[in-house]
C-alpha cells in the first residue's frame, strides 16, 4: 500500500473550517483514501473515504485532487470535540489499515 | 456500522504472566485485525484473523508471543504471553464491514510491571 505524508500538527479556531492535507503521490488506481481520527486513548473513528470523486457526509468532506496524489479533509465548523489525531490512509479495499503518524489537530476557543 | 466491545478495558499485569484480550462484534464479519499502540505512537498491525484459518502475523510479531483465536464470525481473542514492560500498550481489534470500512474497538490498556 502507498504511504501518506501529513503535517504533524495543526491548529484551528473553534467554528472555523479545519482543512487537513494529505499527500499520497504513489497511490495506485485501486487504492482508496480513508480518514480516521483518534480522540485521546479511544479507538480510531472512521470519518470518510473516497476513490476519486469528492465525498461528503455528516462529519466531513473529502476533496481528492484530479491526479489523486493528494487530498484534503474538511471539517466545516470545527468544535473543541474535534481535537484529535487525524490519520490519512490509502489502501486497497479489504486490506489492512496501515497507520502513519497522523496530524494532531487542536481546536482552540 | 459495527459495534465492538473489548474485555478487559484495562489491566495491570506482572512481568512473565499472560493476558487474554477478548473482542466481540455485534454482527458477523469475515476479517478481524489486531493492532498495538505503544505510548505516544501510532497504531501498528499485529495480525489479521479470518475465521477458519490461521492468523497472519506482521513482521516483528510471532504466534508464540501473540497467539490469536478466531472461533466464530463474531469473536476473537489475542493473548499477550510472557509479558514484559515493553508490552505495555493499548491493544485494539478492528473489523472490516461492507462498503470497505473498518471499525475499531475501544481498546485494552495494558500495563506490565
Amino acid at each position: 500500500d502507498a504511504k501518506t505524508t501529513q503535517p504533524p500538527s495543526m491548529d484551528c479556531a473553534e467554528g472555523r473550517a479545519a482543512n487537513l492535507p494529505c499527500n499520497h503521490s504513489t497511490i495506485s488506481g485501486n487504492e482508496y483514501v480513508y480518514w480516521y481520527r483518534q480522540i485521546h486513548s479511544q479507538g480510531p473513528q472512521y470519518i470518510i473515504h473516497g476513490l476519486k470523486n469528492n465525498e461528503t457526509n455528516e462529519m466531513a468532506s473529502l476533496i481528492i485532487t484530479e491526479d489523486r496524489k493528494s487530498s484534503t479533509l474538511i471539517l466545516p465548523h470545527a468544535t473543541l470535540r474535534d481535537t484529535a489525531v487525524y490519520y490519512c490512509i490509502v489502501r486497497v479495499a479489504g486490506n489492512d489499515m496501515r497507520f502513519g503518524a497522523g496530524t494532531r489537530l487542536t481546536v482552540k476557543p | 456500522s459495527a459495534v465492538i466491545s473489548q474485555k478487559p478495558s484495562r489491566d495491570i499485569c506482572q512481568r512473565g504472566t499472560s493476558l487474554t484480550i477478548q473482542c466481540q462484534v455485534d454482527s458477523q464479519v469475515t476479517m478481524m485485525f489486531w493492532y498495538r499502540q505503544q505510548p505516544g505512537q501510532s497504531l501498528t498491525l499485529i495480525a489479521t484473523a479470518n475465521q477458519g484459518s490461521e492468523a497472519t502475523y506482521e513482521s516483528g510479531f510471532v504466534i508464540d508471543k501473540f497467539p490469536i483465536s478466531r472461533p466464530n464470525l463474531t469473536f476473537s481473542t489475542l493473548t499477550v504471553s510472557n509479558m514484559s514492560p515493553e508490552d505495555s500498550s493499548i491493544y485494539l481489534c478492528s473489523v472490516e464491514k461492507g462498503d470497505y470500512e473498518q471499525y475499531f474497538g475501544p481498546g485494552t490498556r495494558l500495563t506490565v510491571t
